[in-house]
This record gives C-alpha cells, structure tokens and sequence, in this order.
C-alpha cells in the first residue's frame, strides 16, 4: 500500500485547458510538496503546503488536512506544462520519511 | 548562484562493485537529501543529513550509506551492487530539514550491468 496515490497516472489536454491533478495520503504529515519532473530526470519543487492553498503564476496548490488530500491546478494550460508532476509527503515523525507519489504524466497539446 | 550539483553524470558498474555518488548543495544550505528513482515510478527517500548528521533513513539495506562532510556536501556510497540499483539518484538540498522547500540536483544515471 503507498502512502501517497496520485492521480490520474497520465493526462492528455488540449492548450488552454484547466487541469487538476490530485494526491491523497494516509498518514499524519507535517508538509506536503508539488514537484514538477521534465524529461531527463531534473527536478523542481513547485509548492510546499501544510495548510491552506498557495498560487504562483498559473500554478495553484490547495490541501485540505482533514481530508488528507491536495490537489495540483494549471489555468491556461501551455504545451511547456507538460512533464511529471509529483506530490510528496513529510512524515510528521521523527525519522524525517519523505513519502513520494508515483507520479502524473501530463501532455498538453498544441 | 550555482545550484546543487552532481558527479558523475553518468556511470556504468558492474554487479559486485561499489559506487561513489557526490553531491554539492547550494551555498548556505545545511541539509542533503538522497533519493533514488528507478525507471517510471517515483523516487524513494534513501538518506537526509543535516548539520553533518544522519537525520532520517529510508527503507533501503545497509549496503547504501552516506556521509555529509563539513562544506555539507555529501557522498552517497552503495556496495555490492545489485541489477536493481540501477537508477536515477537524485540528491536535493535545503536550508534546513526536509520540511523546507528542496532544490534537486540533476541526478546521476546509474547503470550496473
């Protein structure tokens, strides 16, 4: 069982369209992370949450900690968009586990 | 500013051998964090120092170790290489434990033959 499911796992859409992606986690957190992975491995952390919702650009990040679940929205979608988008959770415990989703392959069409 | 950085870029072992992976953090950031990410999943947590020491271990076997030296720079060592060790490790860092924003380094591609 993971701790993190994202979902879906792919998205297709056209440009211009609104998407959401959405993660759901099981266990007590202390943050949660939105990372966008573009071919070739390199990574960018997007947001880090623990409450509420943040915006930056076309990109907004909401988390609902009652619910254990946040989700990822891109207005105006651009074909630049596409890549993987990842939710990761940090653990509140005392290990420091930093759960990661599997991941949510978005293209976006021209 | 330069970013975090890794060497190698790439590497080609194989089974039996052991590795050496290096890390750079950004300039001012205390914490390293390593994760390994195998082919279409997500990457796993495997080590975070901070301050020099180990604060937070994943689940992976005792051949993976690590150290954070006094420039908080890191290496990342796996012994007894398996097939399945092959993968994408990723090394990110921070100002301070991992609930701080993370800035990933581009990873080095390990292929153990």
């Amino acid at each position: 069982k993971n701790e993190v499911e994202q979902s879906p796992q792919n998205l297709t859409a056209q440009e211009g369209e609104f998407i959401t992606i959405n993660c759901s986690y099981s266990v007590g957190i202390s943050a949660l992370h939105w990372l966008q992975q573009h071919p070739g491995g390199g990574i960018v952390s997007l947001f880090m949450l623990s409450s509420g919702k943040k915006k930056h650009g076309r990109l907004i990040a909401t988390i609902n900690i009652q619910e254990k679940h946040s989700s990822l929205h891109i207005t105006a979608s651009h074909p630049r968009d596409s890549a993987v988008y990842i939710c990761a959770v940090h653990l509140r415990t005392t290990g420091n586990q930093f759960y990661f989703g599997t991941g949510t392959s978005l293209t976006v069409i021209p | 500013d330069a970013g975090v950085t890794q060497s190698p870029t790439h590497l080609i072992k194989t089974r039996g051998q052991h590795v050496t992976l290096r890390c750079s953090p950004i300039s001012g950031h205390k914490s390293v964090s390593w994760y390994q990410q195998v082919l279409g999943q997500g990457p796993q947590f495997i080590f975070q120092y901070y301050e020099k020491e180990e604060r937070g271990r994943g689940n992976f076997p005792d051949r993976f170790s690590a150290r954070q030296f006094p420039n908080y720079s890191s290496e990342l060592n796996v012994n007894a290489l398996l097939l399945g060790d092959s993968a994408l490790y990723l090394c990110a860092s921070s100002l301070a434990l991992v609930t701080d924003t993370q800035y990933f380094g581009p990873g080095t591609r390990l292929t153990v033959l």
